[in-house]
């Protein structure tokens, strides 16, 4: 079990620059989440997969954000004509359901900073 | 959504019993109640899980009164290294769909 990796750990990008965070869940973890955390805040939902399949999207969420998971492995969170409010912390969880009762496991998270 | 509040802070000492409470009135009953510890710049990490009554495991004891609409985490003799944010979080845990609402989280400072 080597557990859940993000890749990159830093992005430093410009605004107005696309940016793609990718994460590798625990393997045949059939959920995946992706989420954003900003500092002295709890992560803050953006949206989860199910297999291959986006089950839930957060409202709050732009549609400069958009996520994948082709093949129900890994996933991918592209974020479109980046602003300075979008840097913050992306964490990644995969959990198995069944049969956990969704015991979340996290990535150490993509540190995005926009200048 | 099963919102959760809990204290913004505590603070203990080395040695001593940490109990960290969190409320959770509108809890459904397929709820399940998962807290995570987090370190700074780190993902959080699972801690222990229940529906009711007690779970005990090597690191954490959970206690869920029976109206489930709060639980208690219990950190027993605490040292330097538990110093973390820890956060409840309540959600469906028989395999529907639900939104993840994490709140602000516990920050535990413990002293020398």
């Amino acid at each position: 079990d080597t557990g859940v990796s993000q890749d990159p750990r830093h992005k430093i990008t410009k605004r107005g620059q696309n940016v793609t965070f990718r994460c590798d869940p625990i393997s045949e973890h059939n959920r995946l989440y992706w989420y954003r955390q900003t500092l002295g805040q709890g992560p803050e939902f953006l949206t989860y997969f199910q297999n291959e399949a986006q089950l839930e999207k957060s409202r709050l969420l732009s549609d400069r954000f958009s996520a994948e998971r082709p093949k129900g492995s890994f996933s991918t969170l592209e974020i479109q004509r980046t602003e300075q409010g979008d840097s913050a912390m992306y964490l990644c969880a995969s959990s198995l359901v069944p049969p956990s009762s969704d015991t979340q496991y996290f990535g150490p998270g993509t540190r995005l900073t926009v200048l | 959504l099963a919102k959760t509040t809990q204290p913004i802070s505590m603070d203990s000492y080395e040695g001593q019993e940490v109990n960290i409470t969190c409320s959770h009135n509108n809890i459904a009953t397929n709820d399940y109640i998962t807290w995570y510890q987090q370190f700074p710049s780190q993902g959080p990490r699972f801690i222990i899980q229940g529906y009711k009554t007690k779970v005990t495991n090597e690191v954490a004891s959970l206690f869920i009164p029976a109206d489930r609409k709060s639980s208690t985490l219990s950190l027993p003799r605490v040292s330097l290294s538990d110093t973390a944010v820890y956060y409840c979080l309540v959600g469906d845990g028989s395999g529907g769909s639900y939104i993840p609402t994490f709140g602000r989280g516990t920050s535990l400072i413990v002293h020398p």
